[in-house]
């Protein structure tokens, strides 16, 4: 079974501080991505990487950057935390030609106070 | 605006019917469609996914696209209390991104 790992289930922060959130697939998926998801907002991708070193914007890309430095593990980044980045964070990967079926980790509950 | 509509519900069924789940959506190139379950406090997986017109059965389930209709429906059949949970449709306007677009998701709940 595919296993999508985020490093951590609750974080609480403080506005202004910088916060990482770390996932983890071990099934060599070539794509990854970043979903932030809110009550009456649902689903909305922050960021997607294709490749080791790539990514593309999705559609709320302000406020976060991304890394992939491997194929296993892509990061989001929180610069300075805001009140309004308060929500859940799921990561995903997939495998092309079925780039849809994605494969989410548990979620990262992020907390700004 | 690429959307993707479903009725947030919930729908509410008894055991052993039939639960219709309905997606609407707006970009006429999408190529392929999804179902997500999600249970609450859970994060999404997928239970179906379809590609060209028509039906396809895996077990209870029935996914039904329409693409002249732009139009994707979810059937359960014989429906349990275990399937009580937010169903979500998701289109991938392009073939091989993965970059998902998801309806607000239909909650369902199957009473005893």
């Amino acid at each position: 079974d595919v296993k999508v790992t985020q490093s951590s289930r609750y974080l609480v922060k403080r506005t202004g501080e910088k916060v990482f959130l770390e996932c983890v697939q071990d099934m060599d998926h070539e794509n990854m991505f970043w979903y932030r998801q809110d009550p009456g907002l649902g689903l909305r991708l922050i960021y997607f990487s294709y490749d080791v070193k790539m990514k593309e914007k999705g559609d709320i890309p302000e406020g976060y950057s991304v890394s992939r430095e491997k194929k296993e593990r892509f990061s989001l980044i929180l610069e300075s935390a805001s009140t309004n980045q308060t929500s859940m964070y799921l990561c995903a990967s997939s495998l092309p030609p079925a780039a849809g079926e994605l494969f989410f980790g548990e979620g990262s509950r992020l907390t700004v106070l | 605006q690429k959307e993707v509509e479903q009725n947030s519900g919930p729908l509410s069924v008894p055991e052993g019917a039939i639960a219709s789940l309905n997606c609407t959506y707006s970009d006429r190139v999408s190529q392929s469609f999804f179902w997500y379950r999600q249970y609450s406090g859970k994060s999404p997986e997928l239970i179906m996914s379809i590609y060209s017109n028509g039906d396809k059965e895996d077990g209870r389930f029935t996914a039904q696209l329409n693409k002249a209709s732009q139009y994707v429906s979810l059937l359960i059949r014989d429906s349990q209390p275990s399937d009580s949970a937010t169903y979500l449709c998701a289109v991938n306007p392009s073939s091989n991104t993965g970059k998902l677009i998801f309806g607000q998701g239909t909650t369902l709940q199957v009473k005893p």
